[in-house]
């Protein structure tokens, strides 16, 4: 069974910062799907960013981007020039393609951004 | 334009009532449906999924049971709700294979 790993329960930095949010993970599939999903206050599951495992090249979505090492089984989400709408509970998330496509989500890291 | 509905947004119940919960896409067809539940301060669960009309998939044995009886339904339920079984139900789906999962609102239940 695959899991998700976020070791930083709570994250807080100022607004105009870059911040980093870690996420490893353990499969043995050697294709599959990661995500990043947003949880602001209104708790709206917002997809973020997506990364193809196949792909060697990071994700880039605006201030959002990834770090992606398959060999480490590890992807983190850098948040560039924090604005303070960025402050959300984020989850990192991990999709087989193979089989049944169920994704398994990280504990969560609570991001704080302060004016 | 694809949408989804879940409904209500909040709810609370006594121990031992029964539970509905509800969950309707628009502007697609054969999606597959899942519904999740999240703890406080918590990451998501998976309770149940559904590639197709009456095929579910259960995550986890509990208390709750799911039913998809038209192709954009997807119904949560309980004959008897538990304290444990408070949370937040979040009704996701997918519209094609290997794309991304889209979330309803969500419903906040509290069984009392």
């Amino acid at each position: 069974a695959q899991t998700v790993t976020q070791s930083q329960p709570e994250m807080s930095v100022q607004e105009a910062e870059t911040v980093t949010l870690s996420c490893t993970y353990d499969t043995s599939e050697s294709n599959y799907y990661l995500f990043w999903y947003k949880q602001p206050p209104s708790r709206q599951m917002i997809l973020v960013i997506r990364q193809e495992a196949y792909k060697q090249q990071n994700a880039t979505e605006n201030r959002f981007s990834v770090n992606f090492q398959k060999a480490a089984k590890s992807f983190s989400l850098k948040i560039s020039d924090s604005q303070l709408g960025d402050t959300a509970m984020y989850f990192c998330a991990f999709m087989r393609v193979q089989g049944a496509q169920k994704l398994v989500f990280g504990q969560g890291t609570r991001l704080t951004i302060n004016p | 334009s694809q949408t989804i509905h879940q409904w209500p947004a909040t709810l609370v119940q006594p121990v031992g009532s029964p539970l509905s919960l509800e969950c309707t896409v628009e502007g697609t067809s054969n999606p597959n449906l899942y519904w999740y539940r999240q703890a406080a301060g918590r990451g998501l669960q998976l309770l149940f999924y559904s590639v197709g009309i009456g095929q579910i998939s259960s995550e986890v044995p509990q208390n709750l049971s799911a039913s998809r009886p038209q192709d954009r339904q997807f119904i949560l339920s309980s004959k008897k709700l538990l304290l444990s079984d408070s949370g937040f139900y979040l009704c996701a789906w997918r519209p094609s294979y290997n794309s991304p999962l889209h979330f309803g609102n969500g419903t906040r239940l509290t069984v009392t």
